[in-house]
């Protein structure tokens, strides 16, 4: 069986200041880690994935990722803030003959 | 048109109602999805066709009923519904099911 959990379902950051959104998984054997970005009435936009070639993945709008075997995880992180960053992200999981899985998803909030 | 679209954007509709939801994807794709997402819950996995068969079930009510005529369209036909299932539902597809998907922009629905 595959699962996320993604820590804090809400996050607040200053503009500028670093975004670091968590995503721990569970899985048996090599999983495929993915992140979606989902603005306001919109559909979900693939920001990233991991499909076990390098373990720091880059993404859109300066976005990456680092996948972590030992701890699990796969957090997001984005050195400085934009104000048009805010939006709801959601870490999903998948393993080879499943389905996706999505964590509950984080809403970053920017200030400015 | 691009990549995945949907119609319509926002759905009310009573108790009583039939509508239908509709989903084109522009991406050559086989694989198609239904998701529901609802507030302060993790996005469900509703249908899955691949090559225009219904490969998953997600114990999804009979009042919702898929259809995919080809593999570049996917409906959903809604029937005596609920005010629980007032939900945005977003289509995905994928270039077979293990493949990376790609969202289009939801049917936010409101059932009365």
């Amino acid at each position: 069986a595959q699962s996320v959990t993604q820590l804090g379902s809400h996050v607040s950051v200053s503009e500028g200041a670093l975004v670091l959104l968590r995503c721990n998984y569970s899985s048996s054997v090599p999983p495929y880690l993915f992140w979606y970005v989902q603005y306001p009435n919109q559909g979900l936009q693939l920001l990233l994935k991991y499909t076990s070639a390098a373990t720091l993945v880059k993404g859109i709008n300066g976005f990456e990722a680092e996948f972590k075997k030992s701890e699990t995880s796969f957090h997001l992180t984005k050195p400085s803030a934009h104000m048009s960053d805010a939006a709801e992200y959601f870490c999903a999981v998948r393993v080879a003959g499943n389905m996706l899985t999505f964590g509950g998803g984080t809403r970053l909030m920017v200030k400015p | 048109e691009t990549g995945v679209t949907q119609t319509p954007r926002h759905l009310v509709m009573g108790m009583t109602n039939k509508k239908s939801l509709k989903c084109e994807q522009h991406l050559g794709h086989n694989a198609m999805y239904w998701y529901k997402q609802s507030a302060k819950k993790p996005l469900e996995l509703m249908f899955v066709y691949n090559f225009k068969e219904q490969t998953e079930n997600n114990s999804v009510p009979s009042r919702f009923s898929p259809e995919c005529p080809n593999s570049s369209h996917l409906f959903l036909h809604l029937h005596t519904l609920q005010p629980e299932d007032s939900a945005l539902y977003l289509c995905a597809s994928s270039q077979d099911k293990v493949e990376t998907q790609y969202f289009g922009p939801g049917t936010r629905l409101l059932v009365l």
